[in-house]
Order: C-alpha cells, then sequence, then structure tokens
C-alpha cells in the first residue's frame, strides 16, 4: 500500500508569496502530524490533528502558518508571506490510533525554498 | 522542557566496525517514550525503536541493539558490523506519553554516520 505522500516534493517561491503544502496520509490513518526540519537540525513539532481538528498546535511558529485538514484525510500546511527563513523541509506524519501508542508513518518530505 | 541532546554530529567508521550513537534527554515527566530514527538521503524518516520509560531491558535487533540506562538519563544506539547501507543520519527523539505518546516528538540534531567500505 502507499506510504504518506507529500506533494510537491520541492517548492521555490519568491519571499512574501503565499504557499501551500499538501500531505496525503496512510488510508485510514486518523492522526496526521506537521514537521518543519531547517538545514542540520532535527525535525521540529508543527501542528497535530486528530480526525478533522487540530489537537495541538503549539509548534506553528507565528500566524503566518496555518494548517487544515477538512475531511479527516488529506491535510494542507499554509504558510503566508514567506519569509527567507521558512526555507525548510516540511514533513507530514501519520498514525493508526488514537491514544494508544503506535508509530507514525513519515513523507519524504516538501523542500521549501524563500528566495 | 522536553531536550534531546546528540553531542556526536558526525561519525566515520569503516565497513565492519562497531559504532554507538550517543543520546542523552530531559524531561519532567516520569512517563515518556524514547525513539531512534534513521534518515537516509532520501529524507524519508525511518523507524527504528521505541522504548518507554518503564521498560530499560536493553534491546537487540539484528546488527542493532539499544542500550536505556534511566540513572544518566541515556538511550545509546550501537550498530555492530556496520555496513555501508548504515550510512544515514539517526536521529534520537523523545515524546510525553500524555501527549499521545507519538504526537508530538522532540527530536535532536542528528549523527551523521558515514560507513567507508
Amino acid at each position: 500500500g502507499a506510504g504518506v505522500s507529500q506533494t510537491p516534493s520541492n517548492k521555490v517561491t519568491e519571499k512574501g508569496k503565499y504557499v501551500e503544502l499538501r500531505c496525503d496520509p496512510i488510508s485510514g490513518h486518523t492522526a496526521l502530524y506537521w514537521y518543519r526540519q531547517s538545514l542540520g537540525q532535527g525535525p521540529e513539532f508543527l501542528i497535530y490533528f486528530q480526525g478533522t481538528g487540530a489537537a495541538d498546535d503549539s509548534g506553528l511558529p507565528n500566524d503566518r502558518f496555518f494548517a487544515v485538514r477538512p475531511e479527516g484525510s488529506v491535510s494542507t500546511l499554509k504558510i503566508q508571506r514567506t519569509e527567507r527563513g521558512d526555507s525548510a523541509v516540511y514533513l507530514c506524519a501519520s498514525s493508526p490510533n488514537r491514544g494508544v501508542y503506535t508509530e507514525a508513518f513519515f513523507g519524504q518530505g516538501t523542500r521549501l525554498t524563500v528566495v | 522542557a522536553q531536550k534531546v541532546t546528540q553531542a556526536q554530529t558526525e561519525i566515520s567508521v569503516v565497513e565492519k566496525e562497531d559504532v554507538t550513537l550517543d543520546c542523552v534527554y530531559e524531561t519532567r515527566d516520569t512517563t515518556y517514550y524514547l525513539f531512534w530514527y534513521k534518515q537516509p538521503p532520501s529524507g524519508e524518516l525511518v523507524f527504528l525503536i521505541r522504548r518507554n520509560s518503564f521498560d530499560e531491558q536493553n534491546e537487540i535487533s539484528g546488527r542493532y541493539s539499544w542500550n536505556f540506562q534511566k540513572s544518566t538519563s541515556s538511550f545509546n544506539f550501537t550498530i555492530t558490523a556496520s555496513q555501508v547501507v548504515d550510512s544515514a543520519v539517526y536521529f534520537c527523539a523523545l515524546s510525553e506519553a500524555l501527549s499521545g505518546a507519538n504526537s508530538k516528538l522532540t527530536f535532536g540534531k542528528g549523527i551523521t554516520l558515514s560507513v567507508r567500505p
């Protein structure tokens, strides 16, 4: 079966523009996470969805960042007025169960470059 | 606040050597989970192991072994008889149990392992 799919794999945008990054989780996975990985660093948590709702968005750096998951499957991370500091790899992960530990499966990420 | 420290940044070994990757963590929680992930050049994070804070038994899986010591807040990872395919970035991570175990991982900065033929 398919793993977590992220599109696009690469995105180059100009400073100040708006971007959307898409994540297709594994079918049936209720939990979905977004992380950001800057060069030479470990991934940093951004937001966690359980179903359609954001259960924890404490990692979003500021109000330029927003994420949705309207039907409880595909999620979109939206960044407004992009800045050069937003350049990073954005990773998405999903896992099947609520409240019971299960492994999170990661996608290959979207490399965002703001020029 | 949680913190994961991977003091080693880059390690280079010759194939068949054993190598240990160190991980030290900080947390105020009594219940927590520790993880190791591998990130090959393709970029995808590959889960290797999870350990909960109540289980200090060491674990061996093939050439991989893990040593968890609560007394020193360490969760070290050893690769025995390393192979070129082991070349990757390895991350240690921590999560609080109350957050749903794997929902909010705090990662270390990673260790780049290069295995030369």
